[in-house]
C-alpha cells in the first residue's frame, strides 16, 4: 500500500475487556514498531519486530500487552483486561530495515478509550 | 537513561517571522536524531535524520542542525500551513525515544 494503515481508527471499550489493534505496514518493510502516545506527549516505544519475531519488547508495560506478526507483514497488538490508564493513541510504524537508524513511517493511529 | 527535552512547549509566530525550535538530548551512543511533524489526529510525518554533530539538512522553509548535545529546527519565513507539533527523537538502540514536542502556531 501507499502508507501504513491501522484499524480501527477509534475503539471504545469497557474496563476489563479484551481489544485487538491492527497494523498493515508499507509493503516490503521488514521492521515494524508499536508506540503509544498520550495527550501532549511524544510517542512511547512498546515493541519492535524484525520479520516475524519480536526483536525488542522492552517497552511493553506489563503482561496484559502482547503483539504478534505471524507472517512478517500485518501485526496485531493485543491488550487483555483493559484499564482506564490504557486509553491513548496507539501508533504503528514501519521501516525498510530494522536495527536503525532508519526513518520510520507512521500510520494514523488507533485512538483507544477505556471507559 | 536516554532523555529528550524540547523547548519551547508552544510557540506562536506571525507569518514570515523566523524562529528556532530546540531539542536537547542525553543519550549513550547516538545513532541518529530524527525530526517529525505531527498534525492533529494524524501520525508523525518524517522530516529529517541527522547522524553526526555538524550535520545540517534542509527542506523548503525548514533547516535542521545537530551538535553533540542538541539539535535545532530553524523555520524561515513560516506560513500558516507550517502550524503543527514538531517532534524530535533520538535512536541509540532499537527504538526511538521522543521528546514531548513543540506546538507551533503560525498566524496569517
Amino acid at each position: 500500500g501507499a502508507g501504513v494503515s491501522q484499524t480501527p481508527s477509534n475503539k471504545v471499550t469497557e474496563k476489563g475487556k479484551y481489544v485487538e489493534l491492527r497494523c498493515d505496514p508499507i509493503s516490503g518493510h521488514t521492521a515494524l514498531y508499536w508506540y503509544r502516545q498520550s495527550l501532549g506527549q511524544g510517542p512511547e516505544f512498546l515493541i519492535y519486530f524484525q520479520g516475524t519475531g519480536a526483536a525488542d519488547d522492552s517497552g511493553l508495560p506489563n503482561d496484559r500487552f502482547f503483539a504478534v506478526r505471524p507472517e512478517g507483514s500485518v501485526s496485531t497488538l493485543k491488550i487483555q483486561r483493559t484499564e482506564r490508564g490504557d486509553s491513548a493513541v496507539y501508533l504503528c510504524a514501519s521501516s525498510l530495515r530494522g536495527g536503525g537508524p532508519y526513518e520510520q513511517y507512521f500510520g494514523p493511529g488507533t485512538r483507544l478509550t477505556v471507559t | 537513561e536516554d532523555q529528550v527535552t524540547q523547548s519551547p512547549e508552544a510557540l506562536r509566530l506571525q507569518e514570515g517571522e523566523s524562529s528556532s525550535l530546540n531539542c536537547s538530548y542525553t543519550v549513550s551512543g547516538l545513532r541518529g536524531l530524527f525530526w517529525y511533524r505531527q498534525d492533529p489526529g494524524k501520525g508523525p510525518e518524517f522530516l529529517f535524520t541527522l547522524y553526526s554533530a555538524g550535520e545540517e539538512k534542509e527542506k523548503e522553509r525548514l533547516k535542521a542542525t545537530l551538535t553533540k548535545k542538541e539539535s535545532f529546527l530553524h523555520i524561515t519565513a513560516p506560513k500558516p500551513e507550517d502550524s503543527a507539533t514538531y517532534l524530535c527523537a533520538v535512536q541509540a538502540g532499537n527504538d526511538m525515544r521522543f521528546g514531548a514536542g513543540t506546538r507551533l502556531t503560525v498566524k496569517p
